[in-house]
């Protein structure tokens, strides 16, 4: 029973153009996502979050955007770089405390 | 360098043994986890310290237990060790959000590889 769904295992882009993962999350009253990044042989690292009460949050090259009505969250890349390349988590906060993680995406970006 | 740290990065045992992990934060976080990521690449949560205390502690088996010595350390040590076992562990610190919701990133270790055989 997955709460959290990246539904896409891969995605390869072309350097310089846009690079969009995707998340769903099952439950409504989750209200606090995070994405992390993640290169093989080392651990996953904090790239940029959002609350419900917003819905975009950028960083740089790094967007987050958040749809509460359709319970979905996208990571938007522009440009994409070749070191962008590696496997992207979403993450979201539930009630609990706990962190629950989607399955990843891995991006590969192609110079 | 400020950063969470695990050692060792790769453990090769046999079915049966204990073994443990070890994890360190210099970030002065107050709260501390284990991950396992499994074959299948799922990141599930294990077990989480906040200043020493278990404040979660997922459906894992008892062989499984954590020690926090200090507030800066929560190790893993893990009894009679399976097959199934063999997974990547992940250590992360954070630091507790207002009245203990823990809303704030996390910051992971580098991961140690468990292979039992």
């Amino acid at each position: 029973d997955q709460q959290v769904k990246q539904n896409s295992p891969s995605l390869s882009v072309q350097e310089g153009r846009i690079s969009i993962l995707n998340c769903d999350y099952t439950n409504s009253m989750f209200d606090y996502f995070l994405w992390y990044k993640k290169y093989p042989a080392e651990g996953p690292t904090f790239l940029i979050s959002i609350s419900s009460i917003k819905d975009k949050n950028e960083d740089g090259r790094f967007t987050v955007f958040l749809n509460k009505s359709a319970k979905h969250l996208s990571l938007h890349i522009v440009p994409s770089q070749p070191g962008d390349s590696a496997v992207y988590f979403c993450a979201v906060y539930n009630q609990g405390g706990k962190l629950i993680f989607g399955q990843g995406t891995e991006l590969s970006v192609k110079p | 360098d400020t950063a969470v740290s695990q050692t060792p990065k790769y453990l090769v045992t046999q079915m049966g043994n204990d073994k443990s992990i070890k994890c360190e934060q210099n970030l002065g976080h107050d709260t501390m986890y284990w991950y396992k990521q499994d074959s299948k690449k799922f990141l599930k949560i294990m077990f989480s310290y906040n200043n020493k205390e278990l404040i979660i502690n997922e459906t894992v088996p008892n062989r499984f237990s954590p020690k926090s010595p200090d507030k800066a350390h929560l190790n893993l040590h893990i009894n009679s060790l399976e097959l199934g076992d063999s997974a990547v562990y992940f250590c992360a610190s954070s630091q507790a959000g207002v009245a203990g919701v823990l809303y704030n990133e996390q910051f992971f270790g580098p991961g140690t590889r468990l292979t039992v055989l």
